[in-house]
């Protein structure tokens, strides 16, 4: 199975900061990364797809990029809705694996 | 609009069985593959199996391959999780979600989620 690496586990910030989470595939999954958040008690979202492109309705400061085993979800001036937890997986080879989840805190 | 509606979960006691249902509308059903990722409390996403809109592939977690059978009724608009021998660490909110080919297969649309409990 394709292991999903995510650091930080945890990250904290503050209102208007830039803020980047990693992702490494263990083994390559060129461009099939998909990026979710999800709010405590709440279904995911989905962020992103393909590694870099956004989803309908999702704001321009989410950003995403990468291929091959290394990915970035980064969101520039962070707004409150933002604060979340945030995975990422792989649609590259069953079993479809995500990442362990990165909680963004206020700090 | 596109609905995804998860039923069954429940209390099952180890070695029981429970059938998820998931009701889904606003898209032809037919043409999604359809996946199933639970959460443990407190705990990340496990993707656990997925089944393409003909019927004709489906595959699994390892965790949970040989006790749990995805299935799928296209002219009911419903996808099913039929989960037998199963343990405390099955303990989860069973999320159905479609997996688009076009973006991807990542999941583009989620249910609200079904607790299924396992405990003596």
């Amino acid at each position: 199975d394709i292991q999903m690496t995510q650091s930080p586990s945890t990250l904290s910030a503050s209102v208007g900061d830039r803020v980047t989470i990693t992702c490494r595939a263990s083994q390559s999954i060129a461009s099939y990364l998909n990026w979710y958040q999800q709010k405590p008690g709440k279904a995911p979202k989905l962020l992103i797809f393909g590694a870099s492109t956004l989803h309908s309705g999702v704001p321009s400061r989410v950003s995403g990029s990468g291929s091959g085993t290394d990915f970035t979800l980064s969101i520039s001036s962070l707004q409150p809705e933002d604060f979340a937890t945030y995975y990422c997986q792989q649609s590259h080879t069953t079993p479809y694996t995500f990442g362990q989840g990165t909680k963004l805190e206020i700090k | 609009e596109v609905q995804l509606v998860e039923s069954g979960g429940g209390l099952v006691k180890p070695g029981g069985s429970l059938r998820l249902s998931c009701a889904a509308s606003g898209f032809t059903f037919s043409s999604y593959s359809m996946t199933w990722v639970r959460q443990a409390p407190g705990k990340g996403l496990e993707w656990v199996s997925f089944i393409r809109g003909g019927s004709n592939k489906m595959d699994y977690a390892d965790s949970v391959r040989g006790r749990f059978t995805i299935s799928r009724d296209n002219a009911k608009n419903e996808l099913y999780l039929q989960m037998t021998s199963l343990r405390a660490e099955d303990t989860a909110t069973y999320f159905c979600a479609r997996a688009s080919s076009i973006t991807g297969r990542s999941l583009d649309h989620w249910g609200q989620g079904a607790l299924v409990t396992v405990s003596a």
